[in-house]
């Protein structure tokens, strides 16, 4: 079946440093592929998204591409802040649509 | 626009007992989602329901069912409780099945079985 591979936390970083996060799947065909952010007590919040190959999801500085040769969806971003740490899960969504499958989720630390 | 609500936010049960768990989509959302976040197993998908038949399933014992009203409300119900059932169920609207449109998700309830 589907499934989402990502690197395990936590991964502790100061400000302004370089993120990134490895994530890779295996699915069926070619699924939409998402990223999500969980701050503490919250749900989940969309952080970015991409639906075919080659595509390039960013918001908030924060930036994936979708690599089909690789299976790959890496999340990056230049220069962490404070207020990025949170949770990150990598996501894709199955032929269809009808469901999110999740990776384990990779705990972002950030210190000042 | 309001956001996808959850309650009760919190909850305590004991194991044999059961709970119902509800959801308000976001006004105009057909389509609602729930998902059991562990630390052990991570998120998981338990049902998806569209205009109140239930589209999708997870890999989840009967224990654990849902209906949707006419509304777009949804609620879950999960009976005769074990310890393993604690959890953090999320709920997520959008606003048609299928596809790659959004999922808006809500606070979650944290259910604590004793």
């Amino acid at each position: 079946g589907d499934s989402v591979t990502q690197m395990e936390g936590p991964v502790t970083l100061s400000e302004e440093a370089f993120l990134t996060i490895n994530c890779t799947y295996t699915a069926t065909g070619y699924p939409s592929l998402f990223w999500y952010v969980q701050y503490p007590g919250e749900g989940l919040q969309l952080l970015l998204k991409a639906t075919k190959a080659d595509d390039k999801g960013s918001n908030k500085g924060f930036e994936a591409t979708y690599r089909k040769e690789t299976t790959s969806f890496h999340l990056e971003k230049g220069s962490v802040q404070v207020s990025d740490s949170a949770v990150y899960f990598c996501a894709l969504s199955d032929l269809g649509g009808n469901k999110l499958v999740f990776g384990a989720g990779t705990i972002l630390r950030v210190k000042s | 626009k309001a956001g996808v609500t959850q309650t009760p936010r919190y909850l305590i049960k004991t194991r044999g007992q059961q709970v119902t768990l509800s959801c308000s989509p976001i006004s105009g959302h057909r389509s609602v989602s729930w998902y059991q976040q562990t630390p052990g197993q991570g998120l998981q998908f338990l049902f998806e329901y569209f205009s109140e038949t239930q589209r999708n399933k997870g890999n989840f014992p009967g224990r654990f069912s849902g209906r949707q009203f006419s509304n777009s409300r949804s609620e879950m119900n999960v009976s005769t409780l074990e310890l393993g059932d604690s959890a953090l169920y999320l709920c997520a609207s959008r606003p048609t099945s299928g596809g790659n449109a959004e999922q808006f998700f809500g606070p979650g309830t944290r259910l604590t079985v004793l």
